[in-house]
């Protein structure tokens, strides 16, 4: 149980335009998701806290109009990188956790190359 | 400002051997404590937690053992094997709850030797 999975895996895309990347809890509800950010041989930093039914939150130095995140429903959760630059290449990274739990899983990851 | 830190960046052991993973954290509202596997090129993989009203907690091979004297988070995993070689990182939530993103240390890479 607690399977987490993203989509794409990977992907590559031209400088200005923008991508989508899937997370879905596969067999439980997530009223809370989390992106993260990670750079090569770097720790994983934490983007937002996507919340369903409402706003997302973000943390300090990541731009909201850029990063844009939507949590239609209890099992999905998408981050949309707009008008990606090269700098926004990294290693992209969901997590969920289930309710009244605190321990959170971890996607497999999106590899995006900004070229 | 606060953040969970790794003092050795880098383990290598030699394969059946035991290896020690070191974590120092600076914020002392933080009331859980993660260890998480990640191979190359994969998202990380849930080893064990611990809640901080504990010093100890045992898994298969794994064991967490927290000292909140000295804000220090240390992951054991005994009798290595190669399928253990990673990078470890510990994670903090100091609200507890779920509801909050994690707060990571730098990571070490465990390179277990034949």
């Amino acid at each position: 149980g607690a399977v987490v999975s993203q989509h794409p895996s990977r992907v590559i895309c031209k400088s200005g335009t923008s991508v989508k990347i899937e997370c879905r809890s596969l067999d439980f509800q997530a009223t809370t998701m989390f992106w993260y950010r990670q750079f090569p041989k770097q720790s994983l930093m934490l983007m937002a806290t996507s919340n369903e039914g409402s706003k997302a939150t973000y943390e300090q130095g990541v731009e909201k109009d850029k990063f844009l995140i939507n949590h239609a429903s209890l099992t999905l959760s998408t981050l949309t990188v707009t008008s990606a630059h090269p700098e926004d290449s990294s290693f992209y990274i969901c997590s969920a956790g289930q309710a009244r739990q605190e321990t959170q899983y971890f996607g497999p990851g999106t590899r995006l190359l900004v070229l | 400002g606060e953040s969970v830190g790794l003092h050795l960046p880098t383990l290598s052991v030699q394969e059946g051997d035991n290896s020690i993973i070191n974590c120092a954290y600076s914020n002392s509202a933080s009331d859980y404590f993660i260890w998480y596997k990640q191979e190359s090129g994969k998202g990380p993989q849930f080893i064990i937690d611990i809640r901080s009203n504990m010093d100890k907690r045992q898994g298969q091979r794994v064991t967490v053992l927290l000292n909140k004297t000295v804000k220090h988070l240390s992951l054991q995993i005994a009798a290595t094997q190669p399928g253990d070689s990673a990078v470890y990182f510990c994670a903090e939530n100091a609200r507890g709850g779920g509801a909050d993103g994690l707060t990571f240390g730098k990571g070490t890479h465990l390179i277990i030797q034949p």
